[in-house]
């Protein structure tokens, strides 16, 4: 398996507050990219990053933000947490993109619930 | 930009052939992929394709590309319980974009 982790596996948070996710990689690829996933919607793109402090949007970025200090660790913050942000985010990673041999590598998920 | 579709829901029975669809909209796509995601666990990368191949065998996976209809078709040979999962069709374009996945289909094998 790629090494990817992500922290916290599972989380409750109230509406309103502040949620960090955390991906950690022992990869050292250059991309990495969260995805929330959503019955009836499939995975979709939040953020991704091309290298450090290299960061753009995705398909459903609003209301995230993201951070890239180090190759190794990506962020996912939720700003003000709503429960439409109840979901299941994953981390990927990826050495390239649209190149051979790039494919993403998929951490384990982390099941967030805004009650 | 890009839009990759599945059909949702697939039922077939142990032994049989699965045959599960994607199609996508954005004909410069240079790679698709197939992915399996497994109850409670990340995706995992079964196959892929180059856009200038039509077809690619990998044990029991064959996967067919059209790409005059920008049609891709992942066949499973002889279906076991154990390939239940949720499959997504995913696809890049050069440039250097990041995958857009389809919505998966729900793959169920009855015994």
């Amino acid at each position: 398996d790629a090494g990817i982790t992500q922290s916290p596996r599972h989380k409750v948070t109230e509406t309103g507050t502040p949620v960090t996710l955390r991906c950690h990689q022992t990869e050292n690829h250059r991309y990495m990219y969260w995805y929330r996933q959503d019955p009836g919607h499939g995975l979709r793109l939040i953020h991704y990053s091309y290298g450090v402090k290299d960061t753009d949007k995705g398909e459903v970025s609003d209301g995230y933000s993201v951070s890239r200090s180090k190759t190794e660790d990506f962020l996912l913050t939720l700003e003000s947490a709503t429960s439409s942000q109840t979901s299941v985010y994953f981390c990927a990673i990826s050495r390239g993109q649209g190149l051979p041999n790039t494919e993403a590598f998929f951490g384990q998920g982390t099941r967030l619930t805004v009650v | 930009g890009e839009d990759v579709e599945q059909s949702l829901f697939l039922s077939v029975r142990e032994g049989d052939s699965s045959v599960i669809n994607c199609t996508y909209t954005d004909s410069s796509s240079t790679y698709l992929y197939w992915y399996k995601q497994e109850p409670g666990a990340g995706l995992q990368l079964l196959t892929y394709i180059f856009s200038n191949m039509d077809m690619k065998q990998d044990q029991r996976l064959t996967v067919l590309l059209n790409k005059k209809d920008k049609h891709l078709s992942l066949r499973i040979a002889d279906t076991q319980t154990g390939d239940s999962a949720i499959y997504f069709c995913a696809a890049t374009s050069q440039g250097n974009t990041p995958l857009v996945f389809g919505k998966g289909t729900r793959l169920s094998v009855i015994a």
